[in-house]
This record gives structure tokens, sequence and C-alpha cells, in this order.
């Protein structure tokens, strides 16, 4: 069954270090792969997408992701964070196995100390 | 504009009573999604409806029902409300036929938060 792993229940970094975030899924093909963000009392917004083609995508605020088949991960990353990157942050896959839909991580939260 | 709206966003309400959350996305999507977040903020989707058909259902008690009276439009009704029950509840739509190319994200609403004293 496909899923999605994300090792890191929450991580805090530095204003103006470098984040990774880890993700890591389960697909048997080509996987469709996302990033959103929840920021505190809000919907998810999406950061990025993946579907085909280069595999370094960049997205909304400053934020890119890699996708690495090989090691079956979609890691995203910002080179300088902001205070008000802290949010949770959720990897997710779409499957269509029983039905199209989107499944999440269980999300890491980020903290950004001053 | 917004792309996926529901209402309420807040919703207290006590044991046994029923309730309804509504959803509208004028975003033209062809598919219509339930997700349920828990209190360790966990997603997993409930139910989800391709132009009015009930597509996934997994495994949510019968007192939740969802209902599409059209494709724009999937409600959720639940019945005898729980303590349980109490979470954050995001309609979500996306656009399924016709995919394998990039529009193929959900949207979502901005939750609604349940709490069943």
């Amino acid at each position: 069954a496909q899923s999605v792993t994300q090792p890191d229940i929450h991580i805090t970094v530095s204003e103006g270090a470098s984040l990774e975030l880890r993700c890591n899924y389960s697909y048997g093909a080509t996987p469709y792969l996302f990033w959103y963000v929840q920021s505190p009392g809000q919907g998810l917004q999406l950061l990025l997408k993946y579907f085909s083609g280069d595999t370094l995508v960049q997205g909304i605020k400053g934020f890119e992701a890699e996708f690495k088949r090989s090691q079956s991960s979609f890691n995203l990353r910002k080179p300088s964070v902001h205070w008000s990157d802290a949010a949770e942050y959720f990897c997710a896959v779409v499957s269509n196995t029983g039905g199209f839909k989107t499944i999440f991580g269980a999300g890491t939260r980020l903290f950004v100390k001053a | 504009d917004t792309a996926v709206s529901q209402t309420p966003k807040y919703l207290v309400t006590q044991m046994g009573n029923d309730k309804s959350i509504k959803c509208e996305q004028n975003l033209g999507h062809d598919t219509m999604y339930w997700y349920k977040q828990d209190s360790k903020k966990f997603l997993k989707i409930m139910f989800s409806y391709n132009n009015k058909e009930l597509i996934i259902n997994e495994t949510v008690p019968n007192r939740f029902s969802p209902k599409s009276p059209d494709k724009a439009h999937l409600n959720l009704h639940i019945n005898s409300l729980e303590l349980g029950d109490s979470a954050v509840y995001f309609c979500a739509s996306s656009q399924v036929s016709g995919r394998r190319n990039s529009n193929t994200e959900a949207f979502f609403g901005q939750g609604t938060r349940l709490t069943v004293v």
C-alpha cells in the first residue's frame, strides 16, 4: 500500500539557518508528490509538487524539494529560514488504489528560534 | 474568491446532537473529499465523491453521512455526536478526470474545528 513517512516529528532551527525536512514514500509507480504547509489554525497550502521531469522542483516561499527515486525520498529544503516559516509541514503522495486520494505523512512541526 | 470554502469554521456542540458541515468549491473540480485531522495533526481521508458519486468510504462510522447535491458541493452530516468526533474536518477538491498532468493536487478549505462537549 502507498504510504508516506516523515521521520521527524519536530525540528528546531535558528532563523537564517538552512532547513531540510525529510520525506520517504512507498509507491509502485512514478508518484505524484507534494509538500503542504499548515500554519496554526489554518488550512493546508501547497508549497510545491512533483509529477515528472526535473527532479528538483521549486515552490513558493523559497522552498525546493528533490525527488530521488533510488532513495524513495522527496526532501524539502530552504536555504535560509524565516520566523514566519514556523508551521506544520506535510509530505503527501497521490494514490489511485481504491479511489483517487491524497495520502499524508504524519507531519513535521518546524520551530524557528531567534 | 475562496476556492474551497467550508462552514462553519468553529462548531461546539453537546454529545448526542446532530450537526452538519457544508463545503463548496468554485474550481470546477470533479472530485471532493472530507479529511479528519486529529489532535496529533494526523490527516486521514474519510470520503471522496467524484461527480456526485461516492468513491471512497474509509471505514468511517455510519453516523457520518456525506451528501453531494452537485459536484461543487459536498456536505458532511454527523448524527449522535461523540466526544471522539472532536477534530478539525477539512474539505478538499481536485480534478481527477483527464489527469496525468500537473493539475492533480488537492485544494483545501480552512477547516472546521468541531468540539463535542
